[in-house]
């Protein structure tokens, strides 16, 4: 069965300080992947995907990730974190091609220290 | 509205009560999502419409759970007989079609609170 795995559940890091978020997946085939921000009191936004070519994807606010198939990882980065960043991270992969059912992580807050 | 509109956005409800949770989503969006987010178990999928059906309601945690959706658009989830392990966040996602590459949009979620 599908799974996604975050295995840091809280991650405090200093302001301009560079951010990575950890994402281990169990899928049979090629999997689509996704990460989504929570902030709080709203609904959940898009951050980047990866379905297929080039294996490191960028996103908006200024993030990225790198799909790491030997590893089944995807991970997300960002260089200098923001005190905007400040949010719920979760990771998701794809359940179904064909309904676009999500599978999501536990997800990860994080905190930015001024 | 331009977004998943989802309402109320909390409910506070006695054990043993039925509630009903609505959802909007984006006009023109064929496909809707349920999911629940409980405290500390992340984002679980309830159930998934294509138009007015459900070909995936393999998330909905007992028969006490129940959905619908008419003229392929508004969406109601029902719990009956509430029980304090309902108490989460419920939240409702669109998109145009049923499809995993085509992004889902998210409404800001009902909290429930069985007392």
């Amino acid at each position: 069965a599908q799974s996604v795995t975050q295995p840091d559940i809280h991650i405090t890091v200093s302001e301009g300080a560079s951010l990575e978020l950890r994402c281990n997946y169990s899928y049979g085939a090629t999997p689509y992947l996704f990460w989504y921000v929570q902030s709080p009191g709203q609904g959940l936004q898009l951050l980047l995907k990866y379905f297929s070519g080039d294996t490191l994807v960028q996103g908006i606010k200024g993030f990225e990730a790198e799909f790491k198939r030997s590893q089944s990882s995807f991970n997300l980065r960002k260089p200098s974190v923001h005190w905007s960043d400040a949010a719920e991270y979760f990771c998701a992969v794809g359940g179904s091609s064909n309904t676009g059912k999500l599978i999501f992580g536990q997800g990860t807050t994080l905190q930015v220290k001024p | 509205g331009a977004g998943v509109s989802q309402s109320p956005s909390n409910k506070v409800t006695e054990k043993g009560k039925d509630v009903e949770l609505r959802c909007d989503p984006i006009s023109g969006h064929t496909a809707l999502y349920w999911y629940r987010q409980s405290l500390g178990q992340g984002l679980e999928f309830l159930i998934y419409f294509q138009g007015n059906s459900a070909p995936d309601k393999s998330g909905l945690p007992s028969d006490r759970f129940s959905a619908e959706r008419t003229g392929g658009s508004v969406s109601t989830l029902t719990i009956q007989r509430t029980q304090q392990e309902d108490s989460a966040v419920y939240l409702c996602a669109s998109s145009l079609v049923g499809r995993v590459r085509t992004e889902a949009f998210f409404g800001q979620g009902t909290r429930l609170t069985v007392v």
